[in-house]
């Protein structure tokens, strides 16, 4: 069965590099969404796009962070210059329809540790 | 805006004690809400969510929770714990229509099973 997947799972970017993470969602999903998760914490909303369309970037940090979804299905976020503070663990979502009530499916997550 | 507090970030049972974790919720609206499961290195498992059907809400491996909309409160039950139980939990409330659907988690709460 075809859940989300993400990759890479790991990745390790020196201070000040770029890093692009791939999210593929469950097939037909209109709705996706990205999250960071830092330690002990619990996640928190970056951006969400349904279909190809960017409906709410306001969780995103700052202007180094950047996130698509052209064709509406696979999406990459993008960190530019990384900084310490961005280490975290990265989690995707879809959803079937784009409602309150639609349970989102989360894919594993990339650990990204920037020395 | 939605929020959520889950009192205790670690919660100590035996196997086959009563397990419970507590959340409760701030919101203007009708909240929609949710509780996930995140095992080690793995990505977020929804175990049961309430959209303003039935208050009582099952969901699997035997959690339950309830609605109590005077409380405010969404607390997860399971009668009898397993040490495959072992993980860490996170309650969450869904926004406001008119926003993007994302969802707004409580900081989690790590369940330990003692044999």
């Amino acid at each position: 069965g075809a859940g989300v997947s993400q990759s890479p799972r790991y990745k390790v970017a020196k201070r000040g590099q770029d890093v692009a993470l791939r999210c593929d969602p469950i097939s037909g999903h209109v709705s996706l969404f990205w999250y960071q998760q830092a330690l002990g914490q619990g996640p928190e909303f970056l951006t969400y796009f349904q279909n190809e369309a960017q409906l709410d970037k306001s969780g995103l940090p700052s202007d180094r962070f950047f996130a698509e979804r052209p064709e509406g299905s696979v999406s990459t976020l993008k960190i530019q210059r990384t900084q310490q503070e961005d280490s975290a663990v990265y989690l995707c979502a879809s959803s079937p329809q784009g409602m309150r009530t639609d349970t989102q499916y989360f894919g594993p997550g990339t650990r990204l540790t920037v020395l | 805006a939605q929020s959520v507090t889950q009192l205790g970030s670690h919660v100590s049972v035996s196997e086959g004690a009563l397990v419970l974790l507590r959340c409760n919720y701030s919101s203007s609206v009708p909240p929609y809400l949710f509780w996930y499961v995140q095992y080690p290195n793995q990505g977020l498992q929804l175990l049961l969510k309430y959209t303003s059907a039935a208050t009582l809400v099952k969901g699997i491996n035997g959690f339950e929770a309830e609605f109590k909309k005077s409380e405010t409160s969404f607390h997860l039950t399971k009668p009898s714990a397993h040490m495959s139980d072992a993980a860490e939990y996170f309650c969450a409330v869904s926004e406001m229509p008119g926003g993007s659907e994302k969802l707004v988690f409580g900081k989690g709460t790590k369940l330990t099973v003692n044999p």
